[in-house]
């Protein structure tokens, strides 16, 4: 089993939309997580960290679901811009920003 | 947000060269920086963790006398891909571990694209 499980996608949704992506994870001591973003041949870059209790960045929310191992990432009024691949990550250790483990990343395409 | 970068942007070598790839943190101070690889349509896989004035960690699989790092001062670390081949045609990303009291975070770099013919 994969330390971090995405649905490579890829979604396509009009402008406007809402889409969620989901992610399991296997490592039940894991401590950290994210969601990074990565255009087309460029690198990744953070969009932003998961807390236990949920956390809202404008039209962006993700969730941390502990017993389930699960991570979601929604995001409402998807625009143009959004079409890129998601990234579910992983720091399996309680060591700080230490070793990131990645999913291989969920495809989002919005179309006008 | 902070500053990465790495040189080359895009290499093509011969099978058999080495290749030597730069990864510089320009405004901050890195003593931990980590090199990923990533083939095509598969996810960032961590290659090894390099540390300041310390020997290089390596992941499981990865050849430590084929990817040679040294990370010489605390703004840049180098990964040397020694008698490349086909099969090391990637895109490599370093990141660099930016840390301020309880502050910290991965900057990446924006990779470099290696060619092996």
């Amino acid at each position: 089993r994969k330390e971090v499980e995405q649905d490579p996608g890829p979604f396509n949704v009009p402008e406007g939309a809402t889409v969620a992506f989901n992610c399991t994870y296997s490592n039940s001591a894991s401590q950290s997580f994210f969601w990074y973003r990565q255009d087309c041949r460029k690198e990744p870059k953070l969009l932003m960290s998961v807390y236990s209790s949920g956390n809202e960045d404008g039209r962006f929310t993700a969730q941390l679901n502990r017993a389930s191992q699960y991570i979601s990432l929604l995001i409402r009024d998807s625009k143009l811009s959004d079409s890129a691949t998601y990234l579910c990550v992983v720091n399996p250790m309680n060591t700080g920003f230490q070793k990131l483990v990645f999913g291989t990343g969920t495809r989002l395409l919005v179309s006008p | 947000g902070a500053v990465v970068s790495q040189h080359p942007s895009r290499v093509i070598c011969k099978s058999g060269t080495s290749v030597k790839i730069e990864c510089r943190s320009l405004d901050f101070q890195a003593t931990t920086m980590f090199w990923y690889r990533q083939f095509p349509k598969q996810s960032l896989m961590l290659m090894a963790t390099s540390n300041e004035g310390s020997k290089a960690t390596y992941e499981q699989g990865v050849e430590k006398d084929k990817f040679l790092i040294n990370h010489a001062s605390l703004t840049l670390s180098t990964l040397t891909v020694t008698s490349a081949h086909p099969e090391d045609s990637s895109f490599y990303i370093c990141s660099a571990r930016r840390v301020e009291g309880v502050y910290n975070e991965q900057f990446f770099g924006p990779g470099t694209r290696l060619t092996v013919l």
